[in-house]
């Protein structure tokens, strides 16, 4: 079972324009949000977060959206460069006693120069 | 660098052996995750420790244990090794128990 899912495996931008990247869960529980990138050969680099109290969280270049009745969110790069190139992991997360992640499971988003 | 430290990078083994894999948190954090990326499953969670107390248990096997230590490092035990067990082993760490959690570079095992 899922529970949070990225629907596209890749992605490919031109330099300088706007990267989106999506990801979508299903469990209502789910408190806390967040991205990360990955290089390969490399672990996984916290970008950004966002609480379920908020529906925006801004960072530079990097914007997070939370639609919690649609039960989506979508990482905003702009403008997109080519060291962007990489995995981006969607993580969740209950909180509570713990903050075990859940990870979907990534989209490689290629910036062509 | 996240400031998590991971050991070995690379590991080779046969099928039937136990292997040893070692974290070190960032200095102040008192957490530790463990995750396991394989080609089909992605990153998957395996197991949190909190000040030396196991506090979450994900999708690990019976033939996999952790502990961590009183120095906050942790150990990944992996035994009876089989071939599905060739993966990358992440170990992530947080100040407390809610807070954003930083990776290491993976350990990569590969069961021959």
């Amino acid at each position: 079972d899922q529970q949070v899912k990225q629907n596209s495996p890749s992605l490919s931008v031109q330099e300088g324009r706007i990267s989106i990247l999506n990801c979508d869960y299903t469990n209502s529980m789910f408190d806390y949000f967040l991205w990360y990138k990955k290089y390969p050969a490399e672990g996984p680099t916290f970008l950004i977060s966002i609480s379920s109290i908020k529906d925006k969280n801004e960072d530079g270049r990097f914007t997070v959206f939370l639609n919690k009745s649609a039960k989506h969110l979508s990482l905003h790069i702009v403008p997109s460069q080519p060291g962007d190139s990489a995995v981006y992991f969607c993580a969740a997360s209950y909180g509570g006693a713990t903050n075990k992640l859940i990870f979907g499971t990534g989209t490689l988003l290629a910036v062509q120069p | 660098d996240s400031g998590v430290t991971q050991t070995p990078k690379h590991l080779i083994t046969a099928t039937g052996q136990r292997v040893t894999l070692r974290c070190s948190p960032r200095s102040g954090d008192l957490s530790v995750y463990w995750y396991q990326q394989s080609l089909d499953q992605g990153l998957q969670f395996l197991i949190q420790y909190y000040n030396g107390e196991e506090r979450a248990k994900g999708n690990i096997l019976e033939r996999f244990s952790a502990q961590q230590f009183p120095d906050l490092h942790s150990e990944l035990n992996l035994s009876s090794l089989e071939l599905g067990d060739s993966a990358l082993y992440f170990c992530a760490s947080s100040e407390r128990q809610l807070e954003t959690q930083y990776f290491g570079p993976g350990t990569r095992l590969l069961v021959l």
